[in-house]
């Protein structure tokens, strides 16, 4: 069973810091692996998609690292904004997405 | 073009009852999933469409079923409702059988009483 666990559960900076956020799991047999932003009681919005073959992928300020073979991704924000504040969500797919519980973000101005 | 939109958006239904939730995907998108969020964690699947047949389910209890329309909307039927079915639940779809990019709804916000 696919398990995927995101450190921290909750993260506070500054504005202006730049933002690292982990997820890793269990199973490195993933067709891709799905970065998402969900804002209090709404639905969740795409942010990044890495196929399992890549290794990154970029959007503006967003990068997202993929190492398939240890069961990690890693999010990056640069520049953080208070409009980033938000819980940030990664997902893997095989046959089904399999999130983690999300890393809830708070950018101070 | 629209996203996915999903009705309605909130609802309140007595323990016991039937509830019925819609989604509309993303026009030229084939594949529908369902998906439960409860507060504080993470969505937990529930099914997945593709083309109209069932291609995945999560662990739920049969009280839950779905079907996707010609069109290729969907719904989401759970029947007998109790109170830890209150969550959020949300629609997702994509253009393949679920390899692509997932886009998901506002989701439908469930109160069971």
């Amino acid at each position: 069973k696919q398990e995927v666990t995101q450190i921290p559960a909750a993260l506070s900076v500054p504005e202006g810091e730049n933002l690292v956020l982990n997820c890793s799991f269990t199973d490195s047999a993933i067709y891709n692996l799905q970065w998402f932003r969900q804002d209090p009681g709404k639905g969740l919005t795409s942010l990044l998609l890495i196929q399992s073959s890549q290794r990154e992928q970029t959007s503006g300020r967003l990068n997202a690292s993929l190492d398939k073979s240890s069961g990690r991704s890693t999010l990056y924000i640069a520049a953080s904004q208070p409009g980033d504040s938000a819980t940030y969500l990664c997902a893997v797919f095989d046959y089904k997405l399999s999130f983690g519980a999300g890393t809830t973000v708070t950018v101070r101005a | 073009d629209a996203g996915v939109t999903q009705s309605p958006t909130h609802l309140i239904k007595t323990r016991g009852q039937h509830v019925t939730l819609r989604c509309s995907p993303i026009s030229g998108h084939k594949s529908v999933s369902w998906y439960q969020q409860v507060l504080g964690q993470g969505p937990q699947f529930i099914f997945q469409y593709y083309e109209k047949e069932e291609r995945g389910r999560g662990n739920f209890p049969d009280r839950f079923s779905a079907r996707q329309f010609p069109n290729y909307s969907s719904e989401l039927n759970v029947n007998a409702l109790l109170l830890g079915d209150s969550a959020l639940y949300l629609c997702a779809s994509s253009w393949g059988s679920g390899r692509t990019e997932a886009f998901f709804g506002q989701g439908t916000r469930l109160t069971v009483v």
